[in-house]
């Protein structure tokens, strides 16, 4: 139940392209959703982030659609560039838990094509 | 406006030493996680503190690890007689408040 699982594992698109990573959950507790974006050699940079009462959420090229009934959400990268191949982390954390701790998703790595 | 520090970057043990890493959290940020991560994995939650208290260490493993977040000072995570398996990406992340991360660079540990 404090699982969150994020697919694909590997992502190849094109410059230009839309990557969509995917990642759902079972835990309904869960209520925030971040996305973190880790360069090889560093450390995981917060991207963007979400609650379950919006479904939508859009900072620059990156956007989060979240399905609160399928208990899934995703993360979409518009025209994306070159510089955007990186891993992408996935995570939940839930507001009844004391530390607020984050239960990451296993990644996906990304690789855009120029 | 420093982000979160931490040190030493690469640090290389002998499988019984231990291992003393160190965080610094960002400026006004008075929660601090860490976390870990293995190779070609995903991060996993350790330890939760604030100053002065362990708040959450559901996460550490129960034999040789240790963190504190004194008054004064940054946080360490601390491996006693380390072993192979310990060899893995430490980050530490901290917040002004509740949920919001950010992660330091992390120390990468190496045990021969």
């Amino acid at each position: 139940q404090q699982q969150v699982k994020q697919s694909p594992q590997s992502l190849i698109v094109q410059k230009g392209g839309i990557p969509i990573i995917n990642c759902a959950y079972e835990n309904t507790a869960f209520d925030y959703f971040p996305w973190y974006q880790q360069f090889p050699g560093k450390g995981p940079a917060l991207l963007i982030a979400i609650r379950p009462d919006v479904s939508e959420k859009k900072e620059g090229r990156f956007t989060i659609s979240f399905n609160k009934s399928a208990k899934q959400f995703s993360l979409h990268i518009m025209d994306s560039q070159p510089g955007d191949s990186a891993t992408y982390f996935c995570a939940a954390s839930m507001g009844s838990d004391s530390s607020y701790k984050l239960i990451f998703g296993s990644g996906t790595r990304l690789l855009v094509r120029p | 406006n420093a982000g979160v520090m931490q040190n030493p970057r690469h640090l290389v043990r002998r499988r019984g030493q231990e291992a003393r890493l160190r965080c610094s959290p960002m400026k006004g940020h008075s929660h601090v996680y860490w976390y870990r991560q293995l190779p070609e994995e995903g991060l996993k939650f350790m330890v939760y503190l604030q100053k002065e208290n362990i708040i959450d260490e559901s996460g550490m493993p129960k034999e040789r690890f240790s963190a504190e977040f004194p008054k004064e000072g940054p946080s360490i995570l601390r491996i006693q007689q380390v072993v192979r398996g310990d060899s893995a990406a430490y980050f530490c992340a901290s917040s002004r408040s509740y949920n919001e991360q950010f992660f330091g660079p992390g120390t990468r540990l190496t045990v021969l």
